[in-house]
This record gives structure tokens, C-alpha cells and sequence, in this order.
């Protein structure tokens, strides 16, 4: 059975700052991998997704993540924080194909705080 | 291209109700997930319907059943509600790799 960790449920970092989210994943074969955002109150916002050979990918607002198979890992990154950045972050795994990428595993979130 | 709608936003219950949420996908997506938001055990996906079938099935229990129409709307049912009920429900609809969701429905059992 496929799972996601986030290591950190909340993390704090002050404007301007590195964003960095971790999240590690346990799959049989290399799944896709998905990073969302979640504003209170509201539904999930993909940020970026991870589906075929380029392991560096980019999403919407800055943010990117990096595949690397070898450590199961798919951690989110953005150089520089801003305030509007905070919002709870969602790691999410899926298999490939055959109708069953449409269910998605997800990671316990982390809760991001942004200071000024 | 109008997004993935829920409806109602704010349900209120009473333990051993029933409820009927309701999700109208994004047009030309045949494929709509639903998932169950609480504090306590996160995102968990309860079942996804593809042109009118059950094609995936999370671990819950059969209280929780769904179905979807010939346009794609889908509709999810809990009878005998229970208090550990209570949570955000999410709906998604898909084309291919990349799920978009819905606002959410509110559910809250007393």
C-alpha cells in the first residue's frame, strides 16, 4: 500500500525566507506525485505534479520540487516566502494508470506560518 | 470554464440522519473522487465514479455510498449518521493525471 509522509505538520519561516516542505513517499514502483495548498475555508489548489522523466518540476507561485527516486522524496521548495503563502500543503501519491491515478493518498499536511 | 461545485456549502445533522451531498464536475470530466477532511485522520479518499461506474473504493464503511448521472454529477450518501462524521467533505473531478476540487461540504452531526 502506497504512503506519504510530511515530516514537520507545521512549519514556520519569516518573509523573504526559504520555503522548504518535506515529504517522503513509500511506493512498490514510482508513482505520481502531487503537491496541493489549502486556504481556510476553501477546497485544494494543485501547486505541481510530478508524472513523467524531468525531476525538477515547477508549479504556480514560485514553488517547485524535485523527484528523487533514490530517497523516495518529493520535497516543495520556493526561494523567497511571502505572506500569501500561508496555507496548509498537502503531499499526495497516486499509481499510474489503469483508472487507479484518481485516488489519491495523502499526507497528514503541513501547516505553513509566514512572519513578517 | 466554470470549476468543480458543491452543493450545499453548510449541512447540519443529527446523529442516525441521513445526508445527500451533491458535486457537478467540470464540464467534459467523467471521472469524480470524493474524500473525507477531518483533524484527526486527514484526507481520505472514500470512492471515485467513472462514467456512472465504481472504479475505486476507499476503507469505509457501507453507510457511505455514492452514485454518479449520466452527466457526470455525482451524488454521496451517509445514512445513520454518527458524530465521528463530521468533517469536510471533498469532491474532484479529472481528465487525466491531475485532480480539481471543489470548495467542500461542511457537515456537521450533533
Amino acid at each position: 500500500a502506497q504512503s506519504v509522509t510530511q515530516l514537520g505538520s507545521h512549519v514556520s519561516v519569516s518573509e523573504g525566507a526559504l520555503v522548504l516542505l518535506r515529504c517522503n513517499y513509500s511506493s512498490s514502483v514510482p508513482p505520481y506525485l502531487f503537491w496541493y495548498v489549502q486556504y481556510p475555508n476553501q477546497g485544494l489548489q494543485l501547486l505541481l505534479k510530478y508524472t513523467s522523466a524531468a525531476t525538477l518540476v515547477k508549479g504556480i507561485n514560485g514553488f517547485e520540487a524535485e523527484f528523487k527516486k533514490s530517497e523516495t522524496s518529493f520535497h516543495l521548495t520556493k526561494p523567497s516566502a511571502h505572506m500569501s503563502d500561508a496555507a496548509e500543503y498537502f503531499c499526495a501519491v497516486s499509481d499510474r494508470g489503469g483508472g487507479s491515478n484518481y485516488k489519491l493518498t495523502f499526507g497528514k499536511g503541513t501547516l505553513l506560518t509566514v512572519n513578517p | 470554464k466554470a470549476g468543480v461545485t458543491q452543493t450545499p456549502r453548510y449541512l447540519i445533522k443529527t446523529r442516525g440522519q441521513q445526508v445527500t451531498l451533491s458535486c457537478s464536475p467540470i464540464s467534459g470530466h467523467r471521472s469524480v473522487s470524493w474524500y473525507q477532511q477531518t483533524p484527526g485522520q486527514g484526507l481520505q479518499f472514500l470512492f471515485e465514479y467513472f462514467s456512472e461506474t465504481q472504479r475505486n473504493k476507499g476503507n469505509f464503511p457501507g453507510r457511505f455510498s455514492g452514485r454518479q448521472f449520466s452527466n457526470s454529477r455525482s451524488e454521496m450518501n451517509v445514512s445513520t449518521l454518527e458524530l465521528g462524521d463530521s468533517a469536510l467533505y471533498l469532491c474532484a473531478s479529472s481528465l487525466d493525471t491531475e485532480q480539481f476540487f471543489g470548495p467542500g461540504t461542511r457537515l456537521t452531526v450533533l
